[in-house]
């Protein structure tokens, strides 16, 4: 099983700041299988990057993710105070199919 | 849109039940599937299974509760479920069901509403 996971665990960082998460994973994943997504506190998880490097429909184009084999990225170029939430990745191994998901990094205000 | 109900108490050795209505897509749909993941404080987010339609029907169960657990397709209601038997307090958590749909490659991007379940003698 493909172990994630997320780093650092609390960022404080202050709104029109650049925000750098990252996910490792324990062995390589396919870039088509990587996907982060943002949860706010008493909401569900919704996508923000697929394949990587895709934004979701709807997700603004501050948002970016990059990275392939064992090191992934997403990146928010200039935080917005909505942007303040947990953030996690996840990948998607086919043999047995499952997802597993990353611990998660707390966005929180500086 | 994804619209989760079911029980939230439970007692331990209890079988879990809940539902997930799919409106604007088929649970029969050739290219989604339709997922169950939960998400607690010890656990983290944890995916439990998956149903989908491919000409037949297929499950497949995290190893976590393979033995425990099944996830049925109802389509003359639209909508999946998820039977947990024998719960116990670690079965504690926030329930959600989820899409993936064909054009994104393994991530979900419709999410139910989550459904608190707590086990508790």
């Amino acid at each position: 099983e493909i172990v994630l996971t997320q780093s650092p665990g609390t960022l404080s960082l202050s709104p029109g700041e650049r925000a750098t998460l990252s996910c490792r994973a324990s062995q390589s994943v396919s870039s088509n299988y990587l996907t982060w997504y943002q949860q706010k506190p008493g909401q569900a998880p919704r996508l923000l990057i697929y394949s990587a490097s895709s934004r979701a429909t709807g997700i603004p184009d501050r948002f970016s993710g990059s990275g392939s084999g064992t090191d992934f990225t997403l990146t928010i170029s200039r935080l917005e105070p909505e942007d303040f939430a947990v953030y996690y990745c996840q990948q998607y191994g086919s043999s047995p199919p499952m997802y597993t998901f990353g611990q998660g990094t707390k966005l929180e205000l500086k | 849109q994804l619209q989760q109900s079911g029980p939230g108490l439970m007692k331990p050795s209890q079988t879990l039940s809940l539902t997930c209505a799919i409106s604007g897509d088929s649970v029969s749909s050739n290219s989604a599937t339709w997922n169950w993941i939960r998400q607690s404080p010890s656990r983290g987010l944890e995916w439990l299974g998956r149903t989908y339609y491919r000409s037949k029907w297929y499950n497949d169960y995290a190893v976590s509760v393979k033995s425990r657990m099944t996830i049925n397709p109802d389509t003359s209601k639209n909508q999946f479920s998820l039977q947990l038997n024998s719960v116990t307090l670690e079965d504690t958590a926030v329930y959600y069901c989820a899409r993936r749909p064909g054009n994104t490659p393994n991530a979900m991007d419709v999410w139910g509403q989550g459904t608190t379940v707590t086990v508790s003698s």
